[in-house]
């Protein structure tokens, strides 16, 4: 199982775009990226996942390198509604798979 | 609405006690993934099933135990309750471990 390394907590404004980076050194060739959004008292949603290069949906960008050792979490102009903490899992999905092991995560505050 | 439905959503009782928390799965999603997280902390991996079977198995304490019933249903069972059980429980489920749905929380308060 990949482990994963994201800041502890970033701080940002109304409006500006946040790069969440999240660093899987150990990430496997059949792992997939997968991100979640989790406010106090509710349990985490899921944003996007991607495998390689770029995916983007209505809400954000994931960006992954060619080596596919990080993965950065873009968000397009914050908003207040967007401070929540911010995970990023790595594994192998499909059946039986799908190991949902969450680290600490990224606490992200946006201010007016 | 997730889908995923977890009851009850509030429980008080006392140390030694024994509790049974509910969760219906998304229609069609085999696997169901139990969380305990305390204030303040993290989401604690406890356990998955998937399609009746033990899946995965994480920090689950010994007086927790859990079961997914045939019509995919799970049930987490925690006994001998300690003040330092109370968290919130969450129970997600997937249809492949790709994208997961999470349960309301089953908010629970040992006194």
């Amino acid at each position: 199982l990949a482990k994963t390394t994201q800041p502890i907590s970033m701080d940002s404004y109304e409006g500006q775009e946040v790069n969440i980076t999240c660093s899987h050194n150990n990430i496997a060739t059949n792992d997939y990226i997968t991100w979640y959004q989790q406010f106090p008292s509710q349990g985490p949603r899921f944003i996007i996942q991607g495998y390689k290069t770029k995916v983007t949906n209505e809400v954000a960008s994931l960006f992954i390198p060619a080596d596919r050792k990080s993965s950065t979490l873009s968000l397009p102009r914050v908003s207040l509604s967007d401070t929540a903490v911010y995970y990023c899992l790595v594994g192998a999905y499909g059946g039986s798979q799908g190991n949902l092991i969450f680290g600490k995560g990224t606490k992200l505050s946006v201010k007016p | 609405d997730s889908g995923v439905t977890q009851t009850p959503k509030h429980l008080i009782t006392a140390t030694g006690q024994r509790v049974t928390l509910r969760c219906s799965p998304r229609s069609g999603d085999l696997s169901v993934y139990w969380y305990q997280q305390s204030l303040d902390q993290g989401l604690q991996f406890l356990i998955q099933y998937y399609n009746g079977e033990e899946r995965a198995k994480g920090n689950i304490l010994e007086r927790f135990s859990a079961q997914q019933f045939p019509d995919l249903h799970s049930e987490l069972n925690l006994s001998s309750l300690e003040l330092g059980d109370s968290a919130l429980y969450f129970c997600a489920s997937s249809v492949d471990g790709g994208q997961a749905f999470f349960g309301q929380g089953t908010r629970l308060t040992v006194v």
